[in-house]
């Protein structure tokens, strides 16, 4: 089955500094590939996502980096700011006809300081 | 709004005892599945379902079971509880579209202690 590895498992940046987390997976069938935020206290929530056609994918001041060869993609955040604050999971899925597994990574605890 | 309901948002139990952990969506979902979640862990795939009665292992199924009898409600069964199933439980479901993306829209959570 898939297996998905994230880095690091924290991270502190100042406010206004750029923040990285990066996934690894190990199935190459995964073509889907979406980020989820999950914010203290709350239910996780899909922030940004990817699909294996497509190499980078902007929205705002997040980005996708995906690399197909190398079964690695990354979570860039430009700009930190303190409600960027909060636990980002990254994870994969083979897309089957709408069967679909969605295996998560360990995830990755942000904090911003102002 | 895609509206994924747990009936139980705090349960504490006993262990043997045999545990029920109920989930709801109202979008229609044909996906729905289950994931523990544990500090240091991530989210881990228990079961999941893509249709009514059709129901799949994910990554950690010992010790549960499910059950889907009609589309909108997934169950996850603790047929005898046990103190390492002590987690935060939480349900998902999702459109079974073809366009290859399997946007998971989850509830609350469950978290469940077994003394």
């Amino acid at each position: 089955g898939e297996n998905v590895e994230q880095h690091p498992s924290t991270l502190s940046v100042q406010e206004g500094d750029s923040a990285v987390i990066k996934c690894t997976y190990s199935d190459s069938a995964s073509n889907y590939f979406p980020w989820y935020k999950q914010e203290l206290g709350k239910r996780p929530q899909l922030i940004i996502d990817i699909r294996s056609n497509v190499g980078e994918k902007k929205d705002q001041r997040i980005a996708v980096t995906l690399n197909k060869t190398a079964k690695h993609f990354s979570l860039h955040i430009t700009e930190t700011q303190p409600e960027d604050s909060a636990v980002y999971f990254c994870a994969a899925s083979p897309f089957s006809g709408g069967y679909q597994k969605v295996t998560f990574g360990t995830g990755t605890k942000l904090q911003v300081i102002p | 709004d895609v509206k994924v309901t747990q009936s139980s948002r705090y349960l504490v139990k006993r262990t043997g005892e045999k545990v029920f952990l109920e989930c709801v969506q109202d979008m229609d979902h044909e996906n729905m599945f289950w994931y523990r979640q544990d500090p240091g862990l991530g989210l881990r795939l228990i079961y999941f379902s893509y249709d009514v009665k059709m129901k799949e292992k994910g990554d950690i199924p010992e010790g549960y079971s499910v059950s889907r009898e009609k589309k909108e409600r997934f169950s996850l069964i603790l047929e005898s509880a046990s103190t390492n199933q002590t987690s935060m439980y939480l349900c998902a479901s999702s459109f079974r579209g073809n366009s290859g993306a399997n946007v998971l829209t989850f509830g609350a959570g469950s978290r469940l202690t077994v003394l």
